[in-house]
Parts: C-alpha cells; sequence; structure tokens
C-alpha cells in the first residue's frame, strides 16, 4: 500500500481564493482525520470520520472550513475565503485501530 | 485550550547520550498515551505508546514512562543517535475512542555528532 495520500503537497493562493486539499486513506481503514500544524499549536484536530461519517468537527476553526468524505476512498477539506492565517501544513491521516498513519502533509501558504 | 502540552520548543543533546522529551497533559481522562516522530516534508510517524494502566513501556532504545499522579510523561531515548534528529510529538485520547488524539505542540531534537 502507497500509505495515505495526499495532494497537492504544495499550495501558494491569495486571500479570498478558495483551496481544496485533497486525501486518500489507506485501503481499507474506517477512520480519516485532518489536522493542522502551526508552530504555535503544534497538531490540531481538525475533524475526523468514521465509516465516512464526519464524527467530531468541533476543531473546524470556522465557518471557512470545510470538510467531505464522499467515499471510503477520497476526502477533503475545502477553505473558502481562506485568509493568511490559515497557511500551515495540513495533515491527513487513516487508521483502523489505534495508530493513526499520517500522510506527508500540504503545505499551505495564503499571501 | 492545549491539554497536551510540550513545554521545550527544542532539545539538543550529543551522540550516545540521554535524550529526554517531557510532555504533560490536563485531561484526566486521558488513558492512552502516544509519540509521534516527524521528519522534515513527512507526516508524523508513530513510535511508541503507552496504557494508563502501565508506567514504563520500552521498545529498543525507547522508553516512554508514564506518571498519572502527575499527568506527566516522558520519552527517553538512549543511546541518543543522528537520525533520531526530529520532532516528536506527545498525543492523548480518552476512553475507548483511542481515535480522537490531542496532540502537543512537538518538541525539536537534535542529536549532534
Amino acid at each position: 500500500d502507497a500509505g495515505v495520500i495526499q495532494s497537492p503537497r504544495h499550495e501558494v493562493t491569495e486571500m479570498g481564493q478558495e483551496v481544496t486539499l485533497r486525501c486518500k486513506p489507506i485501503s481499507g481503514h474506517d477512520y480519516l482525520f485532518w489536522y493542522r500544524q502551526t508552530m504555535m499549536r503544534g497538531l490540531e484536530l481538525l475533524i475526523y470520520f468514521n465509516n465516512n461519517v464526519p464524527i467530531d468537527d468541533s476543531g473546524m476553526p470556522e465557518d471557512r472550513f470545510s470538510a467531505k468524505m464522499p467515499n471510503a476512498s477520497f476526502s477533503t477539506l475545502k477553505i473558502q475565503p481562506s485568509e493568511p492565517r490559515d497557511s500551515a501544513v495540513y495533515f491527513c491521516a487513516s487508521s483502523s485501530l489505534d495508530e493513526q498513519f499520517f500522510g506527508p502533509g500540504t503545505r499551505l501558504t495564503v499571501l | 485550550d492545549q491539554q497536551v502540552k510540550q513545554n521545550s520548543p527544542s532539545l539538543s543533546v550529543q551522540e550516545g547520550r540521554i535524550s529526554i522529551l517531557n510532555c504533560d497533559y490536563t485531561n484526566s481522562m486521558f488513558d492512552y498515551f502516544l509519540w509521534y516522530k516527524k521528519y522534515p516534508a513527512e507526516g508524523p510517524t508513530f513510535l511508541i505508546s503507552i496504557s494508563s494502566i502501565k508506567d514504563k513501556n520500552e521498545d529498543g532504545r525507547f522508553t516512554v514512562f508514564l506518571n498519572k499522579s502527575a499527568k506527566h510523561l516522558s520519552l527517553h531515548i538512549v543511546p541518543s543517535q543522528p537520525g533520531d534528529s526530529a520532532v516528536y510529538f506527545c498525543a492523548a485520547s480518552a476512553g475507548s475512542n483511542n481515535n480522537d488524539m490531542r496532540f502537543g505542540a512537538g518538541t525539536r531534537l537534535t542529536v549532534k555528532p
């Protein structure tokens, strides 16, 4: 298995633009997580899904953030409109038991 | 609200010596703790974990100690190697939902040859 796949690896956009981050979890994993990493707060859990259903989105910072999981092999995290303070590395992770496997992350820069 | 805290953003040790990374938590419901290691441009990878029913777990050069009364855990790396240089994240979860993990801000470890 190729592991968790995220795209794009890097995204540079201007303030106000819509940003869509993509994730393909490891096949067979029934949990999927979106995290944001910043220098100040480290890794923050934004939202997680179980069997494609959002379970806890309390970490989503604002209504500008939304996440979907239309099927077991794909998830998106969308920011609309994006702001400079959204600049961070966004990780997707998947798991079936206790251990979460992380993707390589998407480094987002909002100018 | 940071429920998991790693108060040292960085740590530098000499090769062969012991590295001790510390983590404190505030939520007394946490009963499962993990350490993740992260290299630049890569996602975090699982390193070692400990359940609250234990106070120590060892895996090769890595040992995690848990002090429940102090709400403190630490990761010991002995002997430290240059390849251990990375950012280390402490994580904790509560109850049966080990998927709902809270992470600390991370500690950057540098092991000098």
